[in-house]
């Protein structure tokens, strides 16, 4: 199971770019990574998923280099309301079918945007 | 319609007690998820549900019951709980396992 890592915590302003990097050095290649957002009393809400190179939504882009090790979610210019925990999850979209150990929450990236 | 609900919203019970939390999903969704979050940690996988039939148990204590009676529906019964099994239990559903869809969590305290 792919481990990752990810800032406890990061500081920014409205309008800034934020970019929060996540580490998975043991990614396995049915891997897909993903990244869910979570407001405090409400459930992780899904923001953008990839597998490689970028990926882009109307919400954020997700960068992730040709060996895959790590992974960037960015933010473009973000508001009070983008203030949350951010998880990044690696896993086997398939997992419930082949059996393998089912995606595991990391300890996320708590962000705090100031006015 | 891309909600996945949850019944109670919040949840007081003795540790004697037996209640129930429900989870409803009408996506069509082939999986169901129970997880339970405690303060400032991420949540915990607690069961998985393919195909209504159980296929992931994380080891969870025997006081939790999970019940999926149709595809739609998933239940977590309770029984003898603990304070410390005090958190706020999510429960998602997914068609690709990665892309999940939560609920907004029942808030239970055990006291």
């Amino acid at each position: 199971l792919a481990k990752t890592t990810q800032p406890i915590s990061m500081d920014s302003y409205e309008g800034q770019e934020v970019n929060i990097t996540c580490s998975h050095n043991n990614i396995a290649t049915n891997d897909y990574i993903t990244w869910y957002q979570q407001f405090p009393s409400q459930g992780p809400r899904f923001i953008i998923q990839g597998y490689k190179t970028k990926v882009t939504n109307e919400v954020a882009s997700l960068f992730i280099p040709a060996d895959r090790k790590s992974s960037t979610l960015s933010l473009p210019r973000v508001s009070l309301s983008d203030t949350a925990v951010y998880y990044c999850l690696v896993g086997d979209p398939l997992f419930v079918d082949t059996g393998r150990r089912a995606l595991t929450f990391g300890s996320g990236t708590r962000l705090q945007v100031q006015p | 319609d891309t909600e996945v609900t949850q019944t109670p919203k919040h949840l007081v019970m003795g540790m004697t007690n037996k209640k129930s939390l429900k989870c409803e999903q009408h996506m069509g969704h082939r999986a169901m998820y129970w997880y339970k979050q405690k303060a400032k940690k991420p949540p915990e996988l607690m069961f998985v549900y393919s195909y209504e039939k159980l296929s992931i148990n994380e080891s969870v204590p025997s006081r939790f019951s999970p019940e999926c009676p149709n595809s739609s529906l998933l239940n977590l019964h309770l029984h003898a709980l603990q304070p410390e099994d005090s958190a706020l239990y999510l429960c998602a559903s997914s068609q690709t396992d990665s892309l999940q869809y939560f609920g907004p969590g029942t808030r239970l305290t055990v006291t």
